[in-house]
């Protein structure tokens, strides 16, 4: 049984150019959520989709930042025109059911973005 | 908006020792308090979690309280090993999504 699955591991990207983060969720999940951590500090939740659908998008600026999660393929977290404190950790969890509070919310491996 | 507190940031015991991590947060409407272990450059793994419908619960070296009316829970780990040595976050559920403290960082002294 695969967990979840994060691409890339690591990105090194210059400001203004354009990051894509992708996320495999397990297999037969349709609840996907999107955190950040930045250096020393706890996960900020970002955006929670469900299969074709946004959710819950409150923990994500409004400018640069988009996500979806298509009918077919995985998770996407975009982010435009990069600048240096967009550097951090971004983590995909998934789970079978909406609510996070049954235990079995299962993170991936991360994806760390550096911004020159 | 909804807060967890988490102290102290860093932790050092000696190996055997035991190890104390305490939370306070300020939602009321939470149910659900689950504990993650960070490792260096890796994910968070979910170690114990406990509901607000109990007050203890213990995983063999690894326990958890949670006082609802005070709104704090603990972290408690006994006979500490090197393994032990990471970051542990506690948590609490809010709206689909997972509220994270700040991080203690725990250091087992051979």
């Amino acid at each position: 049984n695969a967990g979840v699955m994060q691409n890339p591991r690591h990105l090194v990207r210059r400001r203004g150019q354009e990051a894509r983060l992708r996320c495999s969720p397990v297999k037969g999940h349709s609840h996907v959520y999107w955190y950040r951590q930045l250096p020393e500090e706890g996960l900020k939740f970002m955006v929670y989709l469900q299969k074709e659908n946004i959710i819950d998008e409150s923990g994500m600026p409004k400018e640069r930042f988009s996500a979806e999660f298509p009918k077919e393929g995985p998770s996407i977290l975009r982010i435009q025109q990069v600048v240096r404190g967009d550097s951090a950790a971004y983590f995909c969890a998934s789970s079978p059911r909406a609510s996070t509070n049954t235990g079995e919310l299962f993170f991936g491996e991360g994806s760390r973005l550096t911004v020159l | 908006g909804e807060n967890v507190e988490q102290h102290p940031s860093t932790l050092s015991v000696q190996e055997g020792d035991s190890a104390v991590i305490k939370c306070t947060y300020s939602d009321s409407a939470s149910n659900y308090f689950p504990w993650y272990k960070q490792e260096l450059g890796k994910r968070p793994q979910l170690i114990i979690d406990i509901r607000s419908n109990v007050g203890e619960k213990k995983d063999q070296r690894i326990a958890v309280t949670l006082n609802k009316t005070a709104k704090h829970f603990s972290l408690h780990i006994t006979e500490t090993q090197p393994e032990d040595s990471a970051v542990y976050f506690c948590t609490m559920d809010s709206n689909y999504q997972l509220i994270w403290g700040a991080g203690t960082k725990l250091i087992i002294k051979p």
